[in-house]
């Protein structure tokens, strides 16, 4: 059975700061692994996507790596900003995606 | 936008009744996944429907029960409501390989 661990599970850091979010999963036998970001009472936005024969993807300030042998992913912040003040999901996906239970982040003035 | 679409936006039922929540998928979709998100938890897979075929099930009682429509759109029905089903519902479609899910807004249910 897959178990999804993130940490931290709540995270403050001033504006500017360079941040790193972990994700760790038991099973490697995934298809590939999701971040999302979730606002408060919101529904899940979709951040990057990595297959499970790359190592790492980008998007804009976010990059994320996928270490599959050690069942290890995480999404680096570059030059956080207050409107980064989310809730961080990771997923991994196999038949169907297990996510782990959130980093919660607050980027401050 | 994702292309997926959940009503209602919030519900609130008393325990014992029943509820539908409904999904639009993205045209071409033929998978749809439900999952719930009770506070301050990750989602978890409730199951996931592939042409109109219920297609893997996650750890929920049969009181939660599903169906999907040629049109790209499903229900989640949930019959016997207990407080703790109490959650956000979260719907996402792919396409026919696993690969990106996308996901609708959610709804909102209150059990009282």
């Amino acid at each position: 059975k897959q178990e999804v661990t993130q940490i931290p599970a709540a995270l403050s850091v001033p504006e500017g700061e360079n941040l790193v979010l972990n994700c760790s999963f038991t099973d490697s036998a995934i298809y590939n692994l999701q971040w999302f970001r979730q606002d408060p009472g919101k529904g899940l936005t979709s951040l990057l996507l990595i297959q499970s024969s790359q190592r790492e993807q980008t998007s804009g300030r976010l990059n994320a790596s996928l270490d599959k042998s050690s069942g290890r992913s995480t999404l680096y912040i570059a030059a956080s900003q207050p409107g980064d003040s989310a809730t961080y999901l990771c997923a991994a996906t196999a038949s169907k995606l297990t996510f782990g239970t959130g980093t919660r982040l607050q980027v401050t003035l | 936008e994702t292309g997926v679409t959940q009503s209602p936006t919030h519900l609130i039922k008393t325990r014992g009744q029943q509820v539908t929540l409904r999904c639009s998928s993205q045209s071409g979709h033929n998978t749809v996944s439900w999952y719930q998100q009770a506070l301050g938890q990750g989602p978890q897979f409730i199951f996931q429907y592939y042409r109109e075929e219920e297609n893997g099930r996650g750890n929920f009682p049969p009181r939660f029960s599903g169906l999907q429509f040629p049109n790209y759109s499903s229900e989640l029905n949930v019959n016997a409501l207990e407080l703790d089903d109490s959650a956000l519902y979260l719907c996402a479609s792919n396409g026919e390989s696993y690969n990106e899910q996308f996901f609708g807004p959610g709804t909102r249910l209150t059990v009282l």
